[in-house]
Order: structure tokens, then C-alpha cells, then sequence
């Protein structure tokens, strides 16, 4: 497709489980982004990926939140041990990647994370 | 660090009423100033922008205007549509690709 995309849509996971979240950016974008919106609060920056460069993970909240981006396109963000305050909506985006940033992000669905 | 602060909603309003939801920033350097939108059931999309220092964004109707000695970037609109109903998000990106999102106002138009 034209747009970013993510999977799963939904998931509905047991406390103390892993959980993986999938995002495909629009072909050809070089930076990509993971964020996440809880129940009534804005977006709360995740983690940024820039080509080969080593990524920024200076939003990640704790040990457990981690992410991968492979071969530059495709990333996962994996959630070890969920606890219920990781429920949220979690968003990814992309842009171009040019030089100097300041770009237009253009965002996915989100995936829906309950945690029980 | 880098941050934005906007409007607390819920802002209910009639059909053709004029909109504004304040948004102002802190910044270090010279950001660039974004206003996004997230419509009911659907993800967030950009809706207007400004690079620099007295740059007017426009799209739909709306209009943000970049003003570096209030460091604001207040959203408006002149006459508001049932459709126009949404969560509004003000956002910065200083010069990288980090984005700083405000808490979001929502929207509610009534005809």
C-alpha cells in the first residue's frame, strides 16, 4: 500500500506476557518513528530510526520496551514482561529522511495494546 | 528540552462559530511548527505546517501562523464544520527528526 501500516490492529495480551508490534513505512522513507498515546494524553515520543545510523532511544520509558528496524524498512517494537500501564495505542510514522529533518511525518493506524 | 503546550478541550462549538486553539513552544533553536489531525476512527494526518519565523500554514480552511516573539503557533478557523470535529495536535521538530507533541484538543462541532 501507499501508507504506513501496522499489525496487529488490536492485541489483547496477559500481564507479564512479550508482545511484538509490526510497522511497514512508506516505501522509500528513510526515518521512521514509534510513539505511543495513552487514554487521554498526547503522543509520547518512542524512538527514532534514521537509515543506518544508530537509533534514538531516549523516549523509550523502561528496560522493557526495545526495537528493531531490519534492512531499513520493517520495524518491531517489542514490549517484554507487559504491565498494565503499557496499554495505549501505539503509533508508528515515517518520512522521508532528508538532512536537517523538520519533515512531514506521516503515521500509521496505531495498534491498540490492552493489557489485562 | 524541546516542548508544547496546548489548549485543554474539550472545545464544543457550533456550526460557523470561529475556532482557535492556543498552542505555544519552547524551543532552543529555530523548530519547525506542525499542526496534526486525528479524526474519528482514523490515524493522524498533517495539517499544516510553518518552517520558519512568520510563516502562515494553511489547509482546509484552518490557519497557523508562526510567531517567534510569542512563541505561539495558535490554530484558527473562521467558521467551523460539523466535520471539522476531531483531535488537534500541535507539535514541534527542532532541526532533527524529533518530534514533541502537545496533549491534544478535542474538538466537537454541533450543527
Amino acid at each position: 500500500g501507499a501508507g504506513v501500516s501496522q499489525s496487529p490492529s488490536n492485541k489483547v495480551t496477559e500481564k507479564g506476557k512479550d508482545v511484538e508490534l509490526r510497522c511497514d513505512p512508506i516505501s522509500g522513507h528513510t526515518a521512521l518513528y514509534w510513539y505511543r498515546q495513552s487514554l487521554g494524553q498526547g503522543l509520547e515520543f518512542l524512538i527514532y530510526f534514521q537509515g543506518n545510523s544508530a537509533p534514538d532511544k531516549s523516549g523509550l520509558p523502561s528496560d522493557r520496551f526495545s526495537a528493531e528496524r531490519t534492512g531499513g524498512s520493517v520495524s518491531t517494537l517489542t514490549i517484554q514482561r507487559t504491565q498494565q500501564e503499557d496499554s495505549a495505542v501505539y503509533l508508528c510514522a515515517s518520512s522521508i529522511g532528508l538532512a536537517g529533518g523538520q519533515e512531514t511525518q506521516y503515521f500509521g493506524p496505531g495498534t491498540r495494546l490492552l493489557v489485562l | 528540552g524541546d516542548s508544547v503546550t496546548q489548549m485543554e478541550g474539550p472545545v464544543t462549538l457550533s456550526e460557523e462559530a470561529f475556532l482557535t486553539i492556543n498552542c505555544t513552544y519552547t524551543a532552543t533553536g529555530y523548530p519547525s511548527l506542525f499542526w496534526y489531525v486525528q479524526y474519528p476512527g482514523e490515524g493522524l494526518q498533517l495539517l499544516l505546517k510553518a518552517t520558519k519565523a512568520d510563516d502562515k500554514g494553511s489547509n482546509k480552511g484552518f490557519e497557523a501562523t508562526y510567531r517567534k516573539e510569542t512563541t505561539s503557533f495558535h490554530l484558527e478557523k473562521g467558521s467551523v464544520q460539523v466535520s471539522d470535529s476531531a483531535v488537534y495536535f500541535c507539535a514541534l521538530s527542532p532541526n532533527n527528526n524529533d518530534m514533541r507533541f502537545g496533549a491534544g484538543t478535542r474538538l466537537t462541532v454541533k450543527p
